[in-house]
């Protein structure tokens, strides 16, 4: 069974600073990984996904991830926030044979002014 | 934005009473889900879809019930509401069984049981 574990339930950071969200998951095969973004009131949006290849992805808004297979994690990263990434954050891990995807509990970005 | 909707988009209700929500999409495609957000507990798999009539559970599926009588519509009944059943729902889509296309998400039912 595929499970995903994001490290920290809230993460405050000042603007303009970098943040890194943390992503760990477990599975016996080849995985894919999202991540999810939901802004308050809303539904959620992929922010990214890793399928296969390089394993460092790019996404909307200025944010990346990488994937590293040796320490089972999919870490997103943003080098300066801004107040508009205010929101939860999801990682969520599928393979090619699922036909659904397991996610995380989530982290919430807060942004200090 | 993907054809998604979600109705209603709020709704309180008594407990011990039959509530539906529906999710109508109009991009054909096959698999639907539907998801339960709760603080601590992100989203969890209620039940989903495969294709009309074909179904399956989630984890957790108890005290839900779905039906999908044609490709558009997948709906979500809770028999007889309970306080544990208030919570944000939100329906899912993506266009095959392969994962990798990601999902597309619904705007969210709130659903509160007094």
């Amino acid at each position: 069974a595929q499970s995903v574990t994001q490290l920290d339930s809230q993460v405050p950071v000042f603007e303009e600073a970098p943040v890194e969200l943390r992503c760990n998951y477990s599975s016996s095969v080849s995985v894919y990984l999202f991540w999810y973004v939901q802004y308050p009131n809303q539904g959620l949006q992929l922010l990214l996904k890793y399928l296969s290849g390089s394993t460092l992805v790019k996404g909307i808004n200025g944010f990346e991830a990488e994937f590293n297979k040796s320490q089972t994690s999919f870490h997103l990263r943003k080098p300066s926030v801004h107040i508009s990434d205010t929101a939860e954050y999801f990682c969520a891990v599928s393979s090619n044979r699922d036909d659904k995807i397991i996610f995380g509990k989530g982290t919430r970005l807060h942004i200090l002014p | 934005d993907a054809g998604i909707t979600q109705s209603p988009r709020h709704k309180v209700t008594e407990t011990g009473t039959p509530v539906t929500l529906r999710c109508h999409q109009t991009e054909n495609h096959r698999y639907m889900y539907w998801y339960r957000q709760d603080p601590g507990h992100g989203l969890r798999l209620i039940h989903y879809s495969y294709g009309v009539k074909d179904t399956d559970k989630g984890e957790v599926s108890d005290g839900y019930s779905v039906s999908r009588s044609k490709t558009e519509d997948f709906l979500l009944t809770l028999e007889s509401a309970t306080s544990s059943q208030t919570s944000v729902y939100f329906c899912a889509i993506t266009e095959t069984g392969q994962s990798n296309y990601g999902y597309t998400f619904g705007s969210g039912t709130r659903l509160t049981v007094v």
